[in-house]
């Protein structure tokens, strides 16, 4: 159980273009959704936390014009870069929290390695 | 001084040794505490998952919180090449999933054959 699935994987894309990341919760029901972005040599960077229905809370720092996150159902939230520029490049990774077994806590995706030209 | 602080190490030792990851936070709130595994170009894998001060135990991984002095540990028996990977530690104020997470950096551990 408890499993998270990101699609796609990995996607290059030119400046100037926006880029959509899904994130399923394959076996449970996701309450809330977490993004977080991930730098080389890094730790996590939470970006924003989504709960199904409503708007997505972002962190300091995070604009929300050009990171859009939508959360559509308890088990589908998505992620679109818009307007990508080579700074965006990075690994994003979405987790969903909720009871799977007998753990409420957070499960992580396999991530969406992004790189903008 | 950072909510959580975590060597990144990079650690390196033989087949068979005993790792021991540490993270120590300043935040008193914190009281769930947890260790994720992250492979190279992977999402984070949830390894333990802690409480109460004490140890707890899961095949060769061993988990230890002691909130008196605000740290905890992960330690790992009889490591394996299949552990070397970034380990992650983790806390938060409240129980469950829609509860934030304040990560350590990570420690890069290989456990050489």
């Amino acid at each position: 159980g408890a499993v998270v699935s990101q699609h796609p994987s990995r996607v290059i894309c030119k400046s100037g273009t926006s880029v959509k990341i899904e994130c399923r919760s394959l076996d449970f029901q996701a309450t809330t959704m977490f993004w977080y972005r991930q730098f080389p040599k890094k730790s996590l960077m939470l970006m924003a936390t989504s709960n199904e229905g409503s708007k997505a809370t972002y962190e300091q720092g995070v604009e929300k014009d050009k990171f859009l996150i939508n959360h559509a159902s308890l088990t589908l939230s998505t992620l679109t870069v818009t307007s990508a520029h080579p700074e965006d490049s990075s690994f994003y990774i979405c987790s969903a929290g909720g009871l799977a077994g007998d753990q409420d806590t957070q499960y992580f995706g396999p991530g969406t390695r992004l790189t903008v030209l | 001084q950072k909510e959580v602080e975590q060597d990144p190490g990079p650690l390196s030792v033989p087949e068979g040794a005993i790792v021991s990851l540490n993270c120590t936070y300043s935040n008193s709130a914190f009281q769930y505490f947890m260790w994720y595994r992250q492979y190279s170009r992977k999402g984070p894998e949830l390894l333990m998952y802690t409480y109460s001060s004490g140890n707890k135990e899961d095949g060769r991984f061993t988990a230890q919180v002691d909130k008196s002095s605000k740290y905890i540990s992960l330690f790992i028996r009889d490591s394996q090449p299949s552990d070397s990977a970034t380990y992650l530690c983790a806390m938060s104020v409240r129980k469950g999933g829609s509860e934030k997470l304040v990560f350590g950096k990570g420690t890069k551990l290989t456990v050489n054959p």
